[in-house]
């Protein structure tokens, strides 16, 4: 079985300062692991992805994230967020089958 | 090209009725996966559909079912609603060689 903890429901944060958005995960397998963003009234845009390879993954909007194998992690930051910026942002993780997993999600508010 | 279209946005039934929600996906993604997203319990895999069968299903009961058309276009029908069936109904869709799903606006319905 898999699961996604997202330690933060909300992160209330200035314009142009830098963000974390924290994500863990466990699974007996190997996964895929991503983050989306969703707006008011939308549905779910992928930001960026995890599938093999390089750690470090690169996103839309200037998002970046890191996947840590060891502590099960896969952290999302933006070294400057924007007005722009405030949504719902979701963490999931996905395995062979075609079946995400999601967190409960982490409400990000920029402040100006 | 186009994303995937679900339709209708917005839904408004009593308990009792059933509905039927549509999702067309993206032009060649052949694999329909419907996700349910509540306040409470999150975004929550309802079924996958490819080449027009179930090839996964998540832990809702039978009153939740789906179909798969020959042009990928997929719809899931909910019976006997409950107050409960109120969410956003979300529709993804994927390129069977590929992880990511990429998502449509979603399906508002509340059950009065």
């Amino acid at each position: 079985a898999q699961s996604v903890t997202q330690l933060d429901s909300q992160v209330p944060v200035f314009e142009e300062a830098p963000v974390e958005l924290r994500c863990n995960y466990s699974s007996s397998v190997s996964v895929y692991l991503f983050w989306y963003v969703q707006y008011p009234n939308q549905g779910l845009q992928l930001l960026l992805k995890y599938l093999s390879g390089s750690t470090l993954v690169k996103g839309i909007n200037g998002f970046e994230a890191e996947f840590n194998k060891s502590q099960t992690s896969f952290h999302l930051r933006k070294p400057s967020v924007h007005i722009s910026d405030t949504a719902e942002y979701f963490c999931a993780v996905g395995g062979s089958a075609r079946q995400l997993t999601f967190g409960s999600g982490t409400q990000l508010t920029v402040l100006p | 090209k186009a994303g995937v279209t679900q339709t209708p946005r917005y839904l408004i039934k009593t308990r009792g009725q059933q509905v039927t929600l549509s999702c067309s996906p993206i032009s060649g993604h052949r694999s329909v996966s419907w996700y349910q997203q509540t306040p409470g319990q999150g975004l929550q895999f309802l079924f996958e559909y490819f080449s027009e069968t179930q090839r996964n299903k998540g832990n809702f009961p039978g009153r939740f079912s789906g179909r798969q058309f020959s042009n990928s276009r997929s719809e899931m029908n909910v019976s006997t609603l409950e107050l409960g069936d109120s969410a956003l109904y979300l529709c993804a869709s994927s390129l069977i060689s590929q992880h990511e799903q990429f998502f449509g606006p979603g399906t508002r319905l509340t059950v009065l």
